[in-house]
């Protein structure tokens, strides 16, 4: 399973774009970039899932370049309740299902 | 969206003692559940895969005798921490796979992996 690198925390005020960047150099072809969140005592919520160039949901965006070896989720204008743990996975889904999650993204945003 | 429960979400246990944590998926049929374990300030480490009607696949390091796995249907998983002792101590969150459809063109949403709230175990 591809490995992913993604820093291990950042800040934020309220109002503003978070943009959190993922590598994954080893990415395999049939792979796709998963993003969760995940509150304090919770379990992983689901964000948002791409393969390439750029997937637009209600709640982000994901930016995928050709090369797919990286990615980066984009929050626009956060507010004190985006204040989460934000992991980049990626995976074959139709594969085992198997999800190994890596260190994850602290993401604090301030008033 | 598709709901995955878990009972208790919290639990406090004397050492030695054995507790049992349900995974249910509330509205979809489930064929493969997994369970993590995560530890404060940690990530996330899968422990086990759950297929129902097999036996569960354990990840390395993870103790088979210690930590029992049944997916008895295709609702319902659960795992029973042996002999707890207070290391054992964490935040075990279980997630749902529901059976995917057969066929090409299979979307890829059908593949979807849905957790649980999570259970918080403490072992005195």
């Amino acid at each position: 399973l591809a490995k992913t690198t993604q820093p291990i925390s950042m800040d934020s005020y309220e109002g503003q774009e978070v943009n959190i960047t993922c590598s994954h150099n080893n990415i395999a072809t049939n792979d796709y970039i998963t993003w969760y969140q995940q509150f304090p005592s919770q379990g992983p919520r689901f964000i948002i899932q791409g393969y390439k160039t750029k997937v637009t949901n209600e709640v982000a965006s994901l930016f995928i370049p050709a090369d797919r070896k990286s990615s980066t989720l984009s929050l626009p204008r956060v507010s004190l309740s985006d204040t989460a743990v934000y992991y980049c996975l990626v995976t074959d889904p139709r594969n085992t299902g198997k999800l190994i999650f890596g260190q994850g993204t602290t993401l604090q945003v301030k008033p | 969206g598709a709901v995955v429960s878990q009972h208790p979400s919290r639990v406090i246990c004397k050492s030695g003692t054995s507790v049992k944590i349900e995974c249910r998926s509330l509205d979809f049929q489930a064929t493969t559940m997994f369970w993590y374990r995560q530890f404060p300030k940690q990530s996330l480490m899968l422990m086990a895969t759950s297929n129902e009607g097999s036996k569960a696949t354990y990840e390395q390091g993870v103790e088979k005798d210690k930590f029992l796995i049944n997916h008895a249907s295709l609702t319902l998983s659960t795992l029973t921490v042996t002999s707890a002792h207070p290391e054992d101590s964490s935040f075990y969150i279980c997630s749902a796979r529901p059976r995917p459809p057969t066929g090409t063109g299979t979307p890829l949403n059908s593949y979807e992996q849905y957790f649980g709230p999570g259970t918080r175990l403490t072992v005195t």
